[in-house]
Formats: structure tokens, sequence, C-alpha cells
């Protein structure tokens, strides 16, 4: 399975853009790579996933490296609400698109 | 829509007894996904669904756990006997195909004594 690596935690601050790093230089040319949150006492949830150019949701931006060794999660605006685990998940799609969670990234979030 | 029901929320049992969670997917989602999550961890895939067939259960102790997916929607999840590393919460997911979004359930949290 393609690795990723992210930091153990993170801290922002109310109101501002939140920026999660992710590496995964290890990354295949039909590997998706996937963000999920998990809140606490409670199942993780999909934010977003990409497969090579930038996407954009209701929820966050994911912007890809040109080499695709590297991701970012971007929150425009933090709220106390996001304050949570973000995964970021590699899967090869149509080869089960199983998904191997790391650790994540803690994220804090600070009035 | 409804999400994904699990049950029970929360179970206590003694080692070396046996447990079932069930879980009820999103209808007409057709993958449907166990995993184990120890406190402080990622979770664990145990074993994926496809309508009512296996497609990966590598991970899965079968030794002591069980699952099954009668009829290509409701799953139930079997630990027998328990043993105090078993002590997780259990998530169930689903999704509409192999290549879309999981949603995941609020899980069932067990605690072995």
């Amino acid at each position: 399975d393609a690795k990723t690596t992210q930091p153990n935690s993170m801290e922002s601050n109310e109101e501002e853009p939140v920026h999660l790093p992710c590496n995964h230089s290890t990354i295949s040319g039909t590997d998706y790579i996937h963000w999920y949150r998990q809140l606490p006492s409670q199942g993780p949830e999909y934010v977003i996933h990409g497969l090579t150019s930038n996407v954009n949701n209701r929820m966050a931006s994911l912007a890809i490296a040109e080499d695709r060794k590297s991701s970012t999660l971007i929150l425009h605006r933090a709220t106390l609400r996001d304050a949570a685990v973000y995964y970021c998940i590699l899967s090869v799609y149509n080869a089960g698109n199983m998904l191997t969670f790391g650790g994540g990234t803690r994220l804090m979030v600070k009035p | 829509e409804a999400g994904v029901a699990q049950s029970p929320r929360y179970k206590i049992i003694e080692k070396r007894q046996s447990v079932a969670f069930w879980c009820n997917p999103i209808s007409g989602h057709a993958t449907l996904y166990w995993y184990q999550q120890i406190l402080g961890q990622g979770p664990k895939l145990l074993i994926q669904f496809q309508n009512n067939g296996v497609v990966d259960d590598s991970q899965l102790p079968k030794d002591r756990f069980s699952a099954e997916r009668l009829k290509g929607v409701d799953s139930t999840l079997k630990i027998q006997p328990a043993k105090l590393e078993d002590s997780a919460v259990y998530l169930c997911a689903s999704s509409l195909s192999q290549n879309y979004g999981y949603t995941f359930g609020s899980g069932t949290r067990l605690t072995v004594v």
C-alpha cells in the first residue's frame, strides 16, 4: 500500500485558513488522494478526494502538487467545529478502493 | 438520506465471552466495510463486502472474528471468544460502489474486561 505522512498535530486560530499537509512520495498513477476527518466520538467523515487536479467543495479545497508527491487540504475559514483528526489516504481506483488509515493530523482550533 | 446505522452503541463483556455487532448500511450501497479502531489509532480495515460476497478479509482474525452480509444488505460482525485486546470501536461503513466515498456509522464501543 502506498503510504502517507502527516504531522501528528496542528493548531489554528478560529476564522483563519488552515493548510493541512500530506506527503505521499510513493504514489502511483492510479492512486486517488482522499481526505477524511473524525470528530470526537464519531465515525470518520468524507471531506474531499482527487486524482491530479485541484478540487473544491463546500467543505474544503484539495491542492495537489504537480508531481503528485504531496497534497494540501485547505479549510478556508476554521471554526471550532473543525477540530478533529484529519486523515490523508491513498486508494487505488478499481482495485477495491480500500482505504488504509494512518495516524492522521489532530487539528486544534483556538477561539 | 438516512446514515449508516450501528448497534449497540456500547457493549461491555468479560473476556472469553462472545459478542455481535450489527450494521445497516445506506440503502442501495453495494459495498460494506468493517473497521476496528483502537484508542489513539486510525481505523484498521477488517473486512470488505461487495453485495453479499467477501472482497477482502485478509486482516480479519478468523480464529475468533467472523462476519456475514446476508442478502447483501445488513451485516453482523461477531467475536468469539473475546480477548482484552479486542477493546476498541468497531466502525461500519458503506459506499455506493468501490469507487465512491465511504459513509461511516458512529460505531460500537466494545470494552472487554
